[in-house]
């Protein structure tokens, strides 16, 4: 049972322009979101989170949104830089479960010149 | 700097022997992690320790033993019960393991091959 979904497995976008990843969940009781970074051959990066009491969390260039309701998430990295190419995943982790994370498949990105 | 190293980067094991991946972390962290991850999947939890001499199952843990003897050192064993070890192995951490919203930081990964 997949309990976090990222159903586009690759993003091509031109540089200087919108990334957009998307990220469901099914569990209710997840109340923390994460997204990582991932090069070919390394471990994964932290990116940014966001708590469940939010809708929005914001760090220079990336921008994640949380639509509880939804149960739907996204990453928003604006512009993209060529850099920004790598897998993205997000992760959500609930109360009580020290903080053990459940993860989605991952996203390709790939910025363009 | 303060960070988690993963030794050896490539590990190659025969056929019903048993092999032990290393993990290391300077970031005094209480909580240690082992995932698991496989071409075009996400990361899976194997085993994780909130606390030195305590340690639990994760979703994938059969195959795989653990131990957690100081604060700074989870080695990760995958023995000859494992059917399908070749992977990439990550270990990572976070400050506290029993309160939810932390990041956990990860090292640079190991991919176990059988030869």
């Amino acid at each position: 049972d997949q309990q976090v979904k990222q159903n586009s497995p690759s993003l091509s976008v031109q540089e200087g322009r919108i990334s957009i990843l998307n990220c469901d969940y099914t569990n209710s009781m997840f109340d923390y979101f994460l997204w990582y970074k991932k090069y070919p051959a390394e471990g994964p990066t932290f990116l940014i989170s966001i708590s469940s009491i939010k809708d929005k969390n914001e760090d220079g260039r990336f921008t994640v949104f949380l639509n509880k309701s939804a149960k739907h998430l996204s990453l928003h990295i604006v512009p993209s830089q060529p850099g920004d190419s790598a897998v993205y995943f997000c992760a959500a982790s609930s109360a009580g479960t020290a903080s053990k994370l459940t993860f989605g498949t991952g996203t390709r990105l790939q910025v363009t010149l | 700097d303060g960070g988690i190293t993963q030794s050896p980067k490539y590990l190659f094991r025969k056929e019903g022997q048993n092999v032990t991946l290393s993990c290391e972390q300077n970031l005094n962290h209480d909580a240690m992690y082992w995932y698991r991850q496989d071409p075009g999947q996400g990361l899976r939890l194997i085993y994780y320790s909130q606390i030195v001499n305590d340690f639990q199952k994760g979703d994938i843990a059969e195959g795989y033993s653990v131990s957690r003897e100081k604060k700074e050192s989870f080695p990760l064993t995958v023995t000859s019960a494992q059917k399908n070890p070749t992977a990439f192995y990550l270990c990572a951490s976070s400050i506290r393991g029993q309160i939810s919203n932390q990041p956990q930081h990860f090292g640079d990964g190991t991919r176990l091959s059988i030869l």
